[in-house]
């Protein structure tokens, strides 16, 4: 059963630093892993999908890194700003019989002015 | 020009009570799902069709009902309510396999049983 770790469950930082954000998980055999933000009371909004064929995947200040055989990703957000504050979910989509996006329980993200 | 809608956003209810949820997707996607998000904010899912046939049925009380007309649509019917059913209840859609653009989530319908 795939088991999807982020750690830790919540941040809090000085606006301008460089953070990582840190996803595992149990079952290499995934199609591709997708990073999600969600801000309080709202959807969830795509930040970056990388397919189990890539390494990584940038869009502006977010690249988001895929080890497929050591269970890990990370997304990196350059120079954060206080609107970058909000969840932050990994989740992975699994291979064999049944499709499905399977969660980590996400980050919570401060970002101090 | 929303890609995945639900109706409604909020929706109140007292126990005993039979409500539906509503959701559409225009990205011409074969496949949708069902995910509920509890007060812990786990996400999990609950139920996929694709192209209107039920793939995923996760352990889910028998008075959930998905059910869809066409492979645009996907509705979710709860009989009975109870308050354990109070949660965020999100519709998602896929290509098959996640493809090149992953899964695209409507904004959530927010049930609260009293």
């Amino acid at each position: 059963k795939q088991e999807v770790t982020q750690i830790p469950a919540a941040l809090s930082v000085p606006e301008g630093e460089n953070l990582v954000l840190n996803c595992s998980f149990t079952d290499s055999a995934i199609y591709n892993l997708q990073w999600f933000r969600q801000d309080p009371g709202k959807g969830l909004t795509s930040l970056l999908l990388i397919q189990s064929s890539q390494r990584e995947q940038t869009s502006g200040r977010l690249n988001a890194s895929l080890d497929k055989s050591s269970g890990r990703s990370t997304l990196y957000i350059a120079a954060s700003q206080p609107g970058d504050s909000a969840t932050y979910l990994c989740a992975v989509i699994t291979q064999g019989g049944s499709e499905k996006l399977v969660f980590g329980k996400g980050m919570k993200l401060t970002v101090n002015p | 020009d929303t890609a995945v809608s639900q109706t409604p956003k909020y929706l109140v209810t007292q126990m005993g009570n039979d409500k539906s949820i509503k959701c559409e997707q225009n990205l011409g996607h074969d496949t949708m799902y069902w995910y509920k998000q509890d007060s812990k904010k786990f996400l999990k899912i609950m139920f996929s069709y694709n192209n209107k046939e039920l793939i995923i049925n996760e352990t889910v009380p028998n008075r959930f009902s998905p059910k869809s007309p066409d492979k645009a649509h996907l509705n979710l019917h709860i009989n009975s309510l109870e308050l354990g059913d109070s949660a965020v209840y999100f519709c998602a859609s896929s290509q098959n396999r996640g493809s090149t653009r992953g899964y695209t989530f409507g904004s959530g319908t927010r049930l609260t049983v009293v």
